[in-house]
């Protein structure tokens, strides 16, 4: 079955300092991957997408690379704010002959302190 | 535009009960997926509805049961809980490609 790593369960920076976030994965080949932000008590709010055949994708202060042969996502926010501390999930699309749905991963609680 | 909705918001039932849990997709989305989440882990896949059928299932046993109505609305049953079963229980609907999530349903078996 899939499995979905996140670099650690929580991670502190200082306000302005870059956040990165890791996602790996094994026994599967998705062909996109998303990022999802999580506050407590409140259900994820999606974030950015990427593709198989994208190397990175921006957002504003985000930014997503996606490495399909380290089987790999970073997860960049620039310039952090501690509005910016929350959950953070990826998660993998997983598709068989019935339909697609997403496989999510256990989240990396970013704290930033101010 | 509502976006998707969940109800109640908690509830609290005792082992062996029954429970139904409310989903009303965000406007124009057709398919409703359940998820589960536990306190400090990420959501797992129960099931999803298209069409007003089951399209696909995670690894969750048969008590947990499900319906989609033809105005896209969908319901979450679980039988004979457990107190393993206490979550945050997480409905998103979908057009395509992104989930739109609702709030949860947080659940406590004693």
């Amino acid at each position: 079955s899939q499995k979905i790593e996140q670099n650690s369960e929580a991670l502190n920076i200082q306000e302005g300092k870059t956040a990165t976030l890791t996602c790996n994965y094994t026994n599967y080949s998705p062909a996109y991957l998303q990022w999802y932000r999580q506050d407590p008590g409140r259900g994820p709010v999606f974030l950015l997408l990427i593709r198989e055949n994208e190397k990175e994708k921006r957002k504003e202060r985000l930014k997503v690379t996606f490495d399909t042969t380290l089987k790999q996502s970073l997860f960049h926010i620039t310039a952090s704010q501690p509005a910016d501390s929350a959950t953070y999930l990826c998660a993998l699309d997983f598709r068989d002959n019935y339909g697609q749905n997403f496989v999510f991963g256990p989240g990396t609680r970013l704290s930033v302190l101010p | 535009d509502a976006g998707v909705t969940q109800s109640p918001t908690h509830l609290i039932k005792t082992r062996g009960q029954q429970v139904t849990l409310r989903c009303s997709p965000k406007s124009g989305h057709d398919t409703v997926s359940w998820y589960q989440q536990a306190l400090g882990q990420g959501p797992q896949f129960i099931f999803q509805y298209y069409e007003e059928e089951e399209r696909q299932r995670g690894n969750f046993p048969d008590r947990f049961s499900g319906h989609q109505f033809p105005n896209y609305s969908s319901e979450l049953n679980v039988n004979a809980l457990l107190l393993g079963d206490s979550a945050l229980y997480l409905c998103a609907s979908s057009l395509g490609y992104g989930y739109t999530f609702g709030s949860g349903t947080r659940l406590t078996v004693v």
